[in-house]
């Protein structure tokens, strides 16, 4: 199975501030990653696909890059509402797997 | 608008059969192009992919749950359901059921439905 590693696990920041989180995958995936917002109670919801598309509905201040092992989300001047865990998911290879998860906290 | 909506029993004993079901509506679970799939989430923890089929039947499931997964569709009635045998408590879980496209990403997903193992 591809492992996915997230980091950091939990950041704390502001409103207004832009906040990158990176997405490791143990082998090559090209360009097959996704990236999930979930809020608490919540199902996930799509941000990005193919590593840097955004999702239909999504703000643009979502942005996301990278391609073969590491990957990055990165929120432009954070809302209150992108309070949330983000995770990453390979398409590559099945099984599909996901990251561990990265707690985006108010500071 | 596509709407997925799981159903099941919330409390199931060890070593039984968790059964689920996902009604799907806005939209065919007939649709060229799309997969439907179940990922659940431990309490407090991340997301698992379980397993996916297309409408055809073909299906894939995640090989640490393999030997113990079914999915399978019914299209007359627009759902696509889960079992999965032999549950223990670590089977304990929010279950989604979602619908992805050629690649996989999951861009419709329902509410989810927690699951409880235990007697």
């Amino acid at each position: 199975d591809i492992q996915m590693t997230q980091s950091p696990s939990s950041v704390s920041a502001s409103v207004g501030d832009r906040v990158t989180i990176t997405c490791r995958a143990s082998q090559g995936i090209y360009s097959w990653l996704g990236w999930y917002q979930q809020k608490p109670g919540k199902a996930p919801k799509l941000l990005i696909f193919a590593a840097s598309n955004l999702q239909s509905g999504v703000p643009s201040r979502f942005s996301g890059s990278g391609s073969g092992t590491d990957f990055t989300l990165t929120i432009n001047s954070l809302q209150p509402e992108d309070f949330a865990t983000y995770y990453c998911q390979q398409t590559n290879t099945f099984p599909l797997t996901f990251g561990g998860g990265t707690k985006v906290e108010i500071k | 608008q596509l709407h997925l909506q799981e159903s099941g029993p919330g409390l199931v004993k060890p070593s039984e059969t968790l059964s689920l079901t996902c009604t799907v509506s806005g939209g065919s679970i007939s649709s060229n192009n799309h997969y439907w799939g179940w990922i659940r989430q431990p309490p407090g923890k991340g997301l698992e992919w379980i397993g996916s089929i297309y409408f055809s039947g073909s299906t894939y499931y995640n090989p640490s749950l393999k030997s113990r997964v079914t999915v399978s569709v019914d299209t007359s009635k627009n759902q696509f359901s889960l079992n999965l045998t032999s549950v223990t408590a670590a089977d304990t879980a929010v279950y989604y059921c979602a619908r992805s496209g050629n690649y996989y990403y999951f861009d419709h997903w329902g509410q989810g439905t927690l699951v409880t193992v235990s007697s």
